[in-house]
């Protein structure tokens, strides 16, 4: 079965860095690419980027100087970083699977991720 | 960046009658005669749901009941006949260039 679960804090201090992780089981992160899509409260959902099943990465331009995807392939996990959150970054963050074509085919459960002091 | 105008925002529909859902794209998504829009459905506190690729393929398990279509670059979701679970928010997404980019969304109701 393919799962993808996110995890990472609830709460940050606006200015601070956000950093997330996606686990995922059922496929190999080698095979499929995973995206990152967020979703602020109430709102439309956003895409952020992307890390391809070959290693490489894409970002959305209006986040790219703030925002940062790796993975390890050998724990099946791929991160984002984003530094100098504001009120604004406060969403829901999800983290999906790539079909192909930028299908996304299956999404976690999501993280709340919530930019206060 | 490919703008998605998703229209109307929202729709309120009699139970077994039809929803149309547009979706009207800036420019071509055309990748080899395929046009690369998605369409996904979020119901009330849950993560989004892939239901149509690539114009109007059926994702594994969605029923008949919804097709998509082009026009033009006037892509359509449409839903007949409407069950009571699909009330849900539904949003487009193009597949051909970055950032790969969503519609507003749009949210159907029971009438």
């Amino acid at each position: 079965e393919v799962q993808l679960k996110e995890s990472g804090p609830g709460l940050v201090q606006p200015s601070q860095t956000l950093s997330l992780t996606c686990t995922v089981s059922g496929f190999s992160l080698t095979d499929y690419s995973v995206h990152w899509v967020r979703q602020p409260p109430g709102k439309g959902l956003e895409w952020m980027g992307v890390m391809w099943s070959g290693g490489s990465t894409a970002y959305n331009s209006a986040l790219k100087s703030r925002l940062s995807i790796s993975r390890d392939t050998s724990k099946s996990q791929v991160f984002l970083k984003m530094n100098s959150l504001q009120t604004e970054d406060t969403a829901i963050y999800y983290c999906t699977r790539e079909r192909e074509d930028n299908v996304m085919d299956a999404w976690g459960q999501g993280a709340s991720v919530t930019v206060s002091s | 960046n490919i703008v998605l105008t998703q229209s109307p925002a929202s729709l309120a529909v009699i139970l077994g009658q039809k929803a149309t859902i547009s979706c009207t794209a800036s420019e071509s998504v055309n990748k080899f005669g395929i046009n690369l829009m998605h369409w996904y459905q979020q119901k009330p506190g849950q993560l989004p749901k892939i239901l149509i690729y690539n114009e109007f393929s059926r994702a594994p398990g969605i029923p008949a009941r919804f097709s998509g279509d082009e026009a033009e670059l006037n892509f359509t979701l449409t839903i007949e006949p409407v069950e009571a679970d699909d009330v849900a928010t539904y949003y487009c997404q193009q597949g051909l260039t970055f950032p790969l980019t969503f519609g507003a969304g749009t949210k159907l109701e029971l009438k």
